[in-house]
């Protein structure tokens, strides 16, 4: 099956610090990528659509400078926090959904835990 | 009004119960539905997907109600292992790619 490896698992960091994230497809193409954060009790919320070799489409609310998404290649897609502050401190998940028409399923990266000090 | 609204629970049922959750959807442009399933600090793996017909997977019954905008989930005979957060998902238009996520409601089964 479609698999999605995200590292790392774990992050904590000085606040200041940036921060990267890969979310990698495995065993498939993926021409789309999400991001997404969950706070606490919270339910997913949508960052960033990542499109291979275009720039990132971003909710609103989501500063585009302080998460910088790049999507080079159809297996990897990176996103990277700026300057982190404790308030980014949450749990980023990414998902890549396979090529085709019609509905395609995301597959979800296993996630990783960011703590800011 | 919230996107996709679930009831937080939990839910405490004992093995073999039978449990309900109901989810509501404001966007009426909505195509696709599912249900996944969330372990504590893992991510959210799907559960299956909801057709308005109505679908069965094993113990897992969804059903959906375009009219009242309005999804549920059916958990027959509970399983120790079934303990874990459930969200409501929706595709946001009639594209295929966005979802919303409802903040899950929490299922706690006991021996």
């Amino acid at each position: 099956g479609a698999v999605v490896s995200q590292h790392p698992s774990w992050v904590i960091c000085k606040s200041g610090t940036s921060v990267k994230i890969e979310c990698r497809s495995l065993d498939f193409q993926a021409t789309t990528m999400f991001w997404y954060r969950q706070f606490p009790k919270q339910s997913l919320m949508l960052m960033a659509t990542s499109n291979e070799g275009s720039k990132a489409t971003y909710e609103q609310g989501v500063e585009k400078d302080k998460f910088l998404i790049n999507h080079a290649s159809l297996t990897l897609s990176t996103l990277t926090v700026t300057s982190a502050h404790p308030e980014d401190s949450s749990f980023y998940i990414c998902s890549a959904r396979l090529q085709g028409q019609g509905y395609q399923p995301q597959h979800f990266g296993d996630g990783t835990r960011l703590s800011i000090l | 009004r919230k996107e996709v609204e679930q009831d937080p629970g939990p839910f405490n049922v004992p093995e073999g119960a039978t449990v309900a959750f109901n989810c509501t959807y404001s966007n009426s442009a909505s195509q696709s539905f599912f249900w996944y399933r969330q372990d504590c600090r893992k991510e959210p793996k799907l559960l299956m997907s909801v057709y308005s017909s109505g679908n069965e997977d094993g113990r897992f019954t969804a059903q959906l109600n375009r009219a009242s905008q309005y999804i549920s989930l059916l958990i027959r005979d509970s399983k120790l292992s079934d303990s874990a957060t459930y969200l409501c998902v929706v595709t946001r238009n009639s594209g295929y790619s966005t979802l919303t996520f409802g903040k899950g409601t929490m299922l706690l089964v006991s021996p």
